[in-house]
């Protein structure tokens, strides 16, 4: 079983609807969550940290369930440039931070 | 701040060749990771160096793949005898802190073995 899984998608959906990833994740070890954001063939860049009250960027919501070890973001009024690949990422601290990503769930957002 | 820097940014290798991607850390980061992505995979943590120690190599293959990153100069991970398996993207981060939540990556190596 992966670390950290999540459905690869791809989502397609319209500009303005409102998309919600989720992902669950294994190893209890991990302490801290996070959502990059992977264009093609570039580099993944963080989008958020996720805590488990909850936080909100904008247009970006994302959430931790610690008892179902769950993780979602939602995005809401969706843009044609946020399509991309969303990377779920669970972080195990012991001495330093290891990041364990997620294959990543893929977003086309079309007119 | 340049950010963190990698290269070459493409490599071509035939099966049997050494491959050496490099990286440069961000400016007062002394902390580098090197993760590999496969074609639709998510990224592998492979290593984690600080400057001249590897602290944790867990994610390496057994044979064929070393890690440094020298008092002086760029991190280097090298690839002994490439296989047609190890083309892939090899992503750097680098942090200022060892316990850092936020990892700052290259833009990567992409390695092609024919």
């Amino acid at each position: 079983r992966k670390e950290v899984e999540q459905d690869p998608g791809p989502f397609n959906v319209p500009e303005g609807a409102t998309v919600a990833f989720n992902c669950t994740y294994s190893n209890s070890a991990s302490q801290s969550f996070f959502w990059y954001r992977q264009d093609c063939r570039k580099e993944p860049k963080l989008l958020m940290s996720v805590y488990s009250s909850g936080n909100e960027d904008g247009r970006f919501t994302a959430q931790l369930n610690r008892a179902s070890q769950y993780i979602s973001l939602l995005i809401r009024d969706s843009k044609l440039s946020d399509s991309a690949t969303y990377l779920c990422v669970g972080g195990i601290s012991g001495g330093y931070n290891k990041l364990i990503f997620g294959a990543g769930t893929r977003l086309a957002v079309h007119p | 701040n340049a950010g963190v820097m990698q290269n070459p940014r493409h490599l071509v290798r035939r099966r049997g060749q050494e491959a050496r991607l490099r990286c440069s850390p961000m400016k007062g980061h002394s902390h580098v990771y090197w993760y590999r992505q496969l074609p639709e995979e998510g990224l592998k943590f492979m290593v984690y160096l600080q400057k001249e120690n590897i602290i944790d190599e867990s994610g390496m293959p057994k044979e064929r793949f070393s890690a440094e990153f020298p008092k002086e100069g760029p991190s280097i991970l090298r690839i002994q005898q490439v296989v047609r398996g190890d083309s892939a993207a090899y992503f750097c981060a680098s942090s200022p802190l060892s316990g850092a939540n936020v990892l700052t990556f290259g833009a990567g190596s992409r390695l092609t073995v024919l």
